[in-house]
């Protein structure tokens, strides 16, 4: 059974600070994805991944394939940056089944 | 970017009635749409998964008796609470993506059986 594992489930940094979100999962997946959910319910996707790194703005999500690991990189936090973010794999391809790690609250204070 | 319009956003309902949920995909064909529901506090939960051309998926412990899902076009996919009862009051989010591509998500859905 693939498990999908996030840490930390809760996290508070100061405006600035440098965050990581880690995401660690047990079989192999055709892509995963990072999340993020606003406190009003809506979500958003932040990127796909199937290897090596992403960076869009102050984010940035690394995947190592060997290792099943992905973090999420906040720099420069912000309090906008609260939410819930949500790591989720796809295994088996294109039409594969989706798997969803249980998610991190940031709360980002100023 | 692709949108992905839910509909209705919140709806209340009695108890014993039927809900329909729309997840429609405005500026792509959608090859899988995935339904998920939301408790409070907790992370999202995979209900069934829908592609194209083939019947729905559902995820362990998911009553597909209860959860009629269709997806009728590329374009749009039905979620159905029969019968719903207090205990089906929940968060319904829809998402939709088309081959390897990102997951685009619908708004979500409020139901609320009283």
């Amino acid at each position: 059974k693939n498990e999908v594992e996030q840490s930390p489930q809760n996290l508070t940094a100061q405006e600035g600070e440098f965050i990581t979100i880690n995401c660690s999962y047990s079989v192999g997946i055709s892509a995963l994805h990072w999340l993020q959910q606003h406190p009003g319910g809506g979500i958003v996707s932040l990127f796909m991944l199937s290897s090596g790194k992403k960076k869009h703005g102050r984010l940035i999500a690394t995947i190592n394939i060997q290792e099943k690991h992905s973090s999420l990189h906040i720099t420069a936090s912000h309090p906008r940056d609260s939410a819930v973010y949500i790591c989720a794999v796809r295994y088996g391809g294109s039409q594969g089944n989706l798997i969803f790690g249980k998610g991190t609250k940031l709360s980002v204070k100023p | 970017g692709a949108v992905v319009s839910q509909h209705p956003s919140w709806v209340i309902c009695k108890s014993g009635t039927s809900v329909k949920i729309e997840c429609r995909s405005l500026d792509f064909q959608a090859t899988t749409m995935f339904w998920y529901r939301q408790f409070p506090k907790q992370s999202l939960m995979l209900m069934a998964t829908s592609n194209e051309g083939s019947k729905a998926t559902y995820e362990q412990g998911v009553e597909k008796d209860k959860f009629l899902i269709n997806h009728a076009s590329l374009t749009l996919s039905t979620l159905t609470v029969t019968s719903a009862h207090p205990e089906d009051s929940s968060f319904y989010i829809c998402s939709a993506m088309r081959g390897y591509s990102p997951l685009h998500f619908g708004n979500g859905t409020r139901l609320t059986v009283t």
